[in-house]
């Protein structure tokens, strides 16, 4: 089955710079790849995501890139606010099971 | 707030007992799917269900049983539980079985056995 990889699993950054989280997948069936984030005593939310016959995608600031070569894909966050601060969670899936496939996640914390 | 929503927030049980977790899923998603996060485990696909049918299963127990109803509302129900069934369970849905479609996830219930 599918197994993801995510790195760091901690992330501290100072306001106003840019963050980044990375993600590794085994199955090259996978063809969807969704980020989550998840505030405490919260449910995951999509904040963007990203399918297999794109590269790159971006909203406001932040933005997805994904190597199917390489099976991994990325979160970069710019101009990082408090309220930024949070889990993240990358995720695969694929037509055959519909399951996300999560990472270990990414406790993201953004200092004033 | 998602839509999607799951009762009871909160369940505090013994070993050995048996509970129900429910689900309403977002009006017009016929797709519900169960996760569960613990600490030890992160998030992990249980079961799920398109309009009534199981289509896929993850890592889920045997102990463990799902259902989805003809109104959507999905059941995950948890028997013989362990100390290590501790966690938070989460129910997503979506609008179909693609999986391009976004899930969008309840807030969760989370069980303690004591």
């Amino acid at each position: 089955g599918e197994n993801v990889e995510q790195h760091p699993s901690t992330l501290s950054v100072q306001e106003g710079d840019s963050a980044v989280i990375k993600c590794t997948y085994s199955d090259s069936a996978s063809n969807y790849f969704p980020w989550y984030k998840q505030e405490l005593g919260k449910g995951p939310q999509l904040i963007i995501d990203i399918r297999s016959n794109v590269g790159e995608k971006k909203d406001q600031r932040i933005a997805v890139t994904l190597n199917k070569t390489a099976k991994h894909f990325s979160l970069h966050i710019t101009e990082t606010q408090p309220e930024d601060s949070a889990v993240y969670f990358c995720a695969a899936s694929n037509n055959a099971g519909n399951m996300l496939t999560f990472g270990g996640g990414t406790r993201l914390m953004v200092k004033p | 707030d998602s839509g999607v929503t799951q009762t009871p927030k909160h369940l505090i049980t013994a070993t050995g007992q048996r509970v129900t977790l429910r689900c309403s899923p977002r009006s017009g998603d016929l797709s519900v799917y169960w996760y569960q996060q613990s600490l030890d485990q992160g998030l992990q696909f249980l079961i799920h269900y398109y309009n009534g049918e199981e289509r896929a299963k993850g890592n889920i127990l045997e102990r463990f049983s799902a259902q989805q109803f003809p109104d959507l509302h999905s059941e995950l129900n948890l028997s013989s539980l362990e100390l290590g069934d501790s966690a938070l369970y989460f129910c997503a849905s979506s609008v179909s079985t693609s999986s391009y479609n976004e899930q969008f996830f309840g807030p969760g219930t989370r069980l303690t056995v004591l």
